[in-house]
């Protein structure tokens, strides 16, 4: 089983749709929680950090269940510009941990 | 925010050649990088994590002899891939640990360097 995963996708939503990606993770005792974006030939950047009590920044909601180890994101109002592939990364003895991606295409 | 580069780009290069990959952290000091490897349409493998002033520790699988590791100053790490081979080729980016940040988890990555070996 892999460490982390993810659906690959791909997503395919119009432009305005609200998205919703899943991740689940195997280790326990993983403390931090993140959701990075990356670009076709890019390389990844942080979109969010995770928190057990949910977080919001503009149309991104990430929440984390520990119990069930599970984290989600949420796009809402998607933009031609959120097409990419969402990674899903924990941390495990102090390392990142990411999962395989979740791409997603908005398209007009 | 914390800027990592990494020279080269990208490099063709022939079966049986060496080829050194350079990460450096412009405006911040990084006790520790990390290495990593991305095949097409899978996830960002960890190779190595490379510690300034002693040796790299790597993941279960990479070939340290194969792939080496120098970390020589706290702005600096290059990755040498050993006579490379095509199954080499891949897509190898470098992250840094900012020396100030408490939370071990914050990395900084740089923008990747495109291996292709013939």
């Amino acid at each position: 089983r892999k460490e982390v995963e993810q659906d690959p996708g791909p997503f395919n939503v119009p432009e305005g749709a609200t998205v919703a990606f899943n991740c689940t993770y195997s280790n326990s005792a993983s403390q931090s929680f993140f959701w990075y974006r990356q670009d076709c030939r890019k390389e990844p950047k942080l979109l969010m950090s995770v928190y057990s009590s949910g977080n919001e920044d503009g149309r991104f909601t990430a929440q984390l269940n520990r119990a069930s180890q599970y984290i989600s994101l949420l796009i809402r109002d998607s933009k031609l510009s959120d097409s990419a592939t969402y990674l899903c990364v924990v941390t495990g003895f102090q390392k990142l941990v990411f999962g395989t991606g979740t791409r997603l295409l908005v398209s007009p | 925010g914390a800027v990592v580069s990494q020279h080269p780009s990208w490099v063709i290069c022939k079966s049986g050649t060496s080829v050194k990959i350079e990460c450096r952290s412009l405006d911040f000091q990084a006790t520790t990088m990390f290495w990593y490897r991305q095949f097409p349409k899978q996830s960002l493998m960890l190779m190595a994590t490379s510690n300034e002033g002693s040796k790299a520790t790597y993941e279960q699988g990479v070939e340290k002899d194969k792939f080496l590791i120098n970390h020589a100053s706290l702005t600096l790490s290059t990755l040498t891939v050993t006579s490379a081979h095509p199954e080499d080729s891949s897509f190898y980016i470098c992250s840094a640990r900012d020396l100030r940040e408490t939370t071990y988890n914050e990395q900084f990555f740089g923008p990747g360097t495109r291996l292709t070996v013939l």
